[in-house]
């Protein structure tokens, strides 16, 4: 099955800087990769997602990117701010109603 | 539009005794899903539904969980009997369109 390992586990910024998680993935048939945003208390919320026809997608300050030779993606936050601070899990699927396999997570601190 | 409603919040009870989570979708959701969390972890799929049919069990411990998923609707998880491992919080999603996962705030599940 799918296996997806997420680096770092935790992430110190200042406020403004950017923030970069990566993730890698195992199974090559897998072609949709959400990201999730999940506050305490509550559940994982999706911020953005790409499939693997698009190698980088851009939504304000969050934008993805994809490399499918290298089975790796990554998370960009710029200019975070202290309401980016969660804990940010990426995701791999072979879409559809596949199953979504999520990483393990990286808990991104902002400091203002 | 109202949000995916788990209850209860929290449930703390000792090894051996059984539980049972309840999620209410959001309205014409057809596909839902149980994840389980454990602390530090990213999200694990239990099972899906589509509609009252079950998609994908294949990580469901069968010999103590069960799930059902009445006029394809709401849902109920049972855990019978609880082992200390199951400490975890119970996350319930639904979907219309399958990439768009709305997850619930959950259930913190301790067992003692």
């Amino acid at each position: 099955g799918e296996n997806v390992e997420q680096h770092p586990s935790t992430l110190s910024v200042q406020e403004g800087d950017s923030a970069v998680i990566k993730c890698t993935y195992s199974d090559s048939a897998s072609n949709y990769f959400p990201w999730y945003k999940q506050e305490l208390g509550k559940g994982p919320q999706l911020i953005i997602d790409i499939r693997s026809n698009v190698g980088e997608k851009k939504d304000q300050r969050i934008a993805v990117t994809l490399n499918k030779t290298a089975k790796h993606f990554s998370l960009h936050i710029t200019e975070t701010q202290p309401e980016d601070s969660a804990v940010y899990f990426c995701a791999a699927s072979t879409g559809g109603y596949q199953k979504v396999t999520f990483g393990t997570g990286t808990k991104l601190q902002v400091i203002p | 539009e109202a949000g995916v409603a788990q209850s209860p919040r929290y449930k703390i009870i000792e090894k051996r005794q059984s539980v049972a989570f309840w999620c209410n979708p959001i309205s014409g959701h057809a596909t839902l899903y149980w994840y389980q969390q454990i602390l530090g972890q990213g999200p694990k799929l239990l099972i899906q539904f589509q509609n009252n049919g079950v998609v994908d069990d294949s990580q469901l411990p069968k010999d103590r969980f069960s799930a059902e998923r009445l006029k394809g609707v709401d849902s109920t998880l049972k855990i019978q009997p609880a082992k200390l491992e199951d400490s975890a919080v119970y996350l319930c999603a639904s979907s219309l369109e399958w990439r768009f996962y709305t997850f619930g705030s959950g259930t913190r599940l301790t067992v003692v």
